[in-house]
């Protein structure tokens, strides 16, 4: 079935400096891609999402880079601050199915 | 516009007794997703529903479990005779029903079997 892994489980990074969490996908039919940010006991907040027909996507301090050649997925936060510190989960959907598959996230740590 | 409302936010069974869980969707969404997380652990689809259809159920247990989404209402996750390896966070996400709109999380049920 589909999976979606990420490279790195913990990312540890300097407040200010710029964070990138990688995602790789199995699907080559999954034609949605949105990354996640769980805080400690709350829901997963929404962040950014990519269709599979662009290749980069930017919001605010953050931008989603798709590599549909390879299957990968990154998020790249710039300037990340103390208030970026949770897990980070990827999630695809694939063209014909509604359901999100999720990998297991990656957490990111934000020193001061 | 109140978000995805979950409830309750903790609950506590003992083994063999039913858990009802409730997700109130944003409003205007008709499409509700249930997901299950275990610590440390990413998010496992159960089931997805729009308004009194089931339309993928493919995540959930054969036994034991059981969803609904009626006109009226909120959803509803149902586990009969909870075991301990029940015990988990449960995780509501809606949204609209355009195709390929993001869909928003609640916070979620914390479910521990004692």
């Amino acid at each position: 079935g589909e999976s979606v892994g990420l490279h790195l489980p913990t990312l540890s990074v300097q407040e200010g400096d710029n964070s990138i969490i990688n995602c790789a996908y199995s699907n080559s039919a999954s034609d949605y891609f949105i990354w996640y940010k769980q805080e400690s006991g709350k829901g997963p907040q929404f962040i950014i999402d990519i269709r599979s027909n662009m290749d980069k996507r930017q919001g605010q301090r953050v931008t989603v880079l798709l590599n549909k050649t390879v299957k990968h997925l990154s998020l790249q936060i710039a300037a990340t601050q103390p208030g970026d510190s949770a897990v980070y989960f990827c999630a695809e959907r694939v063209t014909g199915f509604q359901k999100l598959v999720f990998g297991t996230g990656t957490r990111l740590l934000v020193s001061p | 516009n109140a978000g995805v409302m979950q409830n309750p936010r903790h609950l506590v069974r003992r083994r063999g007794q039913e858990a009802r869980l409730r997700c109130s969707p944003m409003k205007g969404h008709s499409h509700v997703y249930w997901y299950r997380q275990l610590p440390e652990e990413g998010l496992k689809f159960m089931v997805y529903l729009q308004k009194e259809n089931i339309i993928d159920e493919s995540g959930m247990p054969k036994e034991r479990f059981s969803a609904e989404f009626p006109k009226e209402g909120p959803s509803i996750l149902r586990i009969q005779q909870v075991v301990r390896g029940d015990s988990a966070a449960y995780f509501c996400a809606s949204r609209r029903g355009q195709k390929n709109t993001e869909a928003f999380f609640g916070q979620g049920t914390r479910l521990t079997v004692v």
